[in-house]
């Protein structure tokens, strides 16, 4: 039971390429979500996938774009990377909204 | 997480009690939670309360919830090496958690 697993660990991305970060939950969780981490700054909220087959703009979700490909797997793509996204992405997952979270490792991501 | 406020750093003594404070802003949120980050790794739920409870404990964990005031503490007894970390509080708004920016908690022997 490996829980949250994100890939990949680390990336550094030049401005304007663009990446997918995956994410896959083995719980059997409805929900699944995106945050990024910067210092001082805790947590936002990049998008999130209330159950299968529906997903919705969280606090900050200028530059991205998510799939729910299934209930397994939640994966986050920067089309063309600028700088300001440079950050630790953290993928979560719970039973149902409202519930508590599971969270990833991370990945961290540099574009220079 | 501009909705949630927490102080960003606190030193303890090795055996000493810590509390970490946090001030939320919905009072309709239903669960408030504690998460800790050590570092290199995700977030780890540490514990949560429903919000129509004032005080839950935990073995060495106690959390204080006050709704009138919209606070929310965090008390660590018996501090040890391994509690160094960063602590966030969180709130639950229309079924997302909000975050605080964190509480770097370090231990000193």
């Amino acid at each position: 039971n490996a829980g949250v697993t994100q890939t990949p660990k680390f990336q550094v991305l030049k401005t304007g390429q663009s990446m997918t970060l995956q994410c896959a939950q083995d719980m059997n969780h409805n929900s699944m979500y995106w945050y990024r981490q910067d210092p001082g700054m805790g947590l936002r909220l990049i998008y999130y996938s209330a159950s299968e087959g529906t997903t919705d703009k969280g606090e900050v979700p200028n530059g991205y774009n998510v799939s729910r490909l299934n209930k397994r797997e939640f994966s986050l793509r920067l089309e063309s990377a600028a700088p300001s996204q440079t950050s630790v992405y953290f993928c979560a997952s719970s039973e149902e909204v409202d519930r508590p979270l599971h969270f990833g490792n991370g990945t961290r991501l540099t574009v220079t | 997480g501009e909705d949630v406020e927490q102080s960003l750093f606190l030193s303890v003594r090795e055996g000493d009690s810590s509390v970490i404070n946090c001030t939320y802003t919905d009072s309709s949120s239903t669960y408030l939670y504690w998460y800790k980050q050590e570092p290199g790794a995700g977030l780890q739920l540490l514990t949560y309360i429903f919000s129509n409870m004032d005080m839950k404990q935990d073995q060495r964990l106690t959390v204080l919830l006050n709704k009138k005031d919209k606070h929310l503490s965090l008390r660590i007894a018996d501090t040890q090496t391994g509690d160094s970390a960063i602590y966030f509080c969180a709130e639950s708004i229309d079924y997302k958690l909000s975050f605080g920016a964190g509480t770097t908690v370090t231990v000193r022997a």
